[in-house]
């Protein structure tokens, strides 16, 4: 069995400031990982994802996350917020090689504070 | 291009009747999932196609749960004597290959009253 814990069902963060937002996964094989933002009223959109390889992966919207197979971690980070950044956030993990079904975090509602 | 749509945005219903959910996908995409959004919650897989056959419905919470897709297109998600619990926003996503990247719909918001 796979899961994702997102930590702080809330993020506030001040325009301009470090966003970061954790992510940590268990999985019995090796994982794909997905960061997935959704705006209010609109459709999941894929922000960045993480296969094989390079394990600093970059996303849209000066997004970027790592994997850290020692931590079993994907945080999400990104180095100044601006307003349109304020979203919920879901973090995924695929344990069949990205053809199954993603198992998601509860989600993280991050707040930009002018 | 066209998105993932589904069909219809809003549905509201009485408790105990069948209702069904529609959703096209992106065009060539051969893998199509259906997900479960509860308030405050992630999305919660129920069914996975790849063409015309279930690959995976390991999430579908019971037998009032069933799903379609006939002709590797569009599926149908279709659920039997409705519960107040399945009040939620059922999503649906298609992907082209693998390792995928899943194509969001915007969801159909069913109420169960």
């Amino acid at each position: 069995a796979q899961s994702v814990t997102q930590l702080g069902s809330h993020v506030s963060v001040s325009e301009g400031a470090l966003v970061l937002l954790r992510c940590n996964y268990s999985s019995s094989v090796p994982p794909y990982l997905f960061w997935y933002v959704q705006y209010p009223n609109q459709g999941l959109q894929l922000l960045l994802k993480y296969t094989t390889g390079a394990t600093l992966v970059k996303g849209i919207n000066g997004f970027e996350a790592e994997f850290k197979k020692s931590e079993t971690s994907f945080h999400l980070t990104k180095p100044s917020a601006h307003m349109s950044d304020a979203a919920e956030y879901f973090c995924a993990v695929s344990s069949g090689g990205g053809a199954d079904g993603l198992t998601f975090g509860k989600g993280t509602h991050l707040i930009i504070q002018p | 291009g066209a998105g993932v749509s589904q069909t219809p945005s809003n549905k509201v219903t009485e408790k105990g009747k069948y209702v069904e959910l529609r959703c096209d996908p992106i065009s060539g995409h051969t893998a199509l999932y259906w997900y479960r959004q509860s308030l405050g919650q992630g999305p919660e897989f129920l069914i996975y196609f790849q063409g015309t056959g279930a690959a995976d419905d390991s999430g579908l919470p019971n037998d009032r749960f069933f799903a379609v897709r006939p002709e590797g297109s569009v599926s149908t998600l279709k659920i039997q004597r409705t519960e107040r619990g399945d009040s939620a926003v059922y999503l649906c996503a298609s992907s082209l290959s693998v390792p995928n990247e899943q194509f969001f719909g915007p969801g159909t918001r069913l109420t169960v009253l």
